[in-house]
């Protein structure tokens, strides 16, 4: 299958700092996607990312298709207590899902 | 209440012991997908449904089926499970096989012992 890398694979922060994980992948995709899981809980999808160099950003939360289809970046400003939790990339083939490893978030209040 | 639904949340089975594990969703979606989540691997698609009696394999579809005779209902099949599909699985829907807004099940562990 595709593999999707993503880094850090875990992110200690102050509050009120800001955050950058990315994903790159051996494979191009159409569709990059950012999706946050809470602990005991399905993820939930964040941002949706159609076009190649496409920025797009949904409050707090912005994200980047990158240029060469392989990769794609999320930053968080101002980070929160509620921003707790697992991040992850996917891409979208067709009618295919493909997921990074995540990012592991902690807010220190 | 809009919402995707799983049972069971916990199961513990033994290795062979045939099993299904029931996924519905209350939003006339047609796309539905089932997927495993690993430390350490992320999620890792198993099978996806674009329609009532259109399945197709995902990523990891070995040692699973699945089947789609109603548009609401999705069940995931673990003829003769083994330790290795230990794991937390989920299952997700979206409107068509176009959107990219799935929306995913609370989850179901599995553990086989």
């Amino acid at each position: 299958g595709q593999q999707l890398n993503q880094s850090p694979q875990s992110m200690f922060i102050q509050e009120g700092e800001d955050v950058s994980m990315n994903c790159t992948s051996s494979s191009i995709f159409n569709t990059w996607l950012w999706y946050k899981q809470d602990p005991g809980e399905g993820p939930v999808l964040l941002i949706a990312l159609y076009k190649a160099g496409e920025l797009t950003s949904n409050g707090r939360l912005t994200a980047q298709f990158g240029i060469t289809r392989k990769d794609s970046f999320l930053n968080i400003s101002a980070s929160i207590p509620s921003d707790v939790g697992i991040y992850f990339c996917a891409g979208r083939t067709g009618n295919q899902f493909y997921f990074g490893t995540g990012t592991s978030l902690t807010v220190i209040p | 209440e809009a919402q995707v639904t799983q049972n069971p949340r916990y199961l513990i089975t033994v290795t062979g012991k045939k099993l299904t594990v029931t996924c519905s969703q209350n939003m006339n979606h047609e796309y539905m997908s089932w997927y495993r989540q690993d430390p350490g691997l992320g999620l890792r698609q198993i099978y996806y449904s674009m329609n009532v009696e259109v399945t197709d394999k995902g990523d990891v579809p070995e040692g699973y089926k699945v089947s789609r005779k109603e548009k609401r209902n999705f069940p995931l099949i673990l003829e003769s499970p083994s330790p290795n599909q230990t794991s937390l699985y989920f299952c997700a829907s979206s409107l068509s096989s176009g959107g990219n807004e799935q929306f995913f099940g609370p989850g179901t562990r599995l553990t086989v012992l």
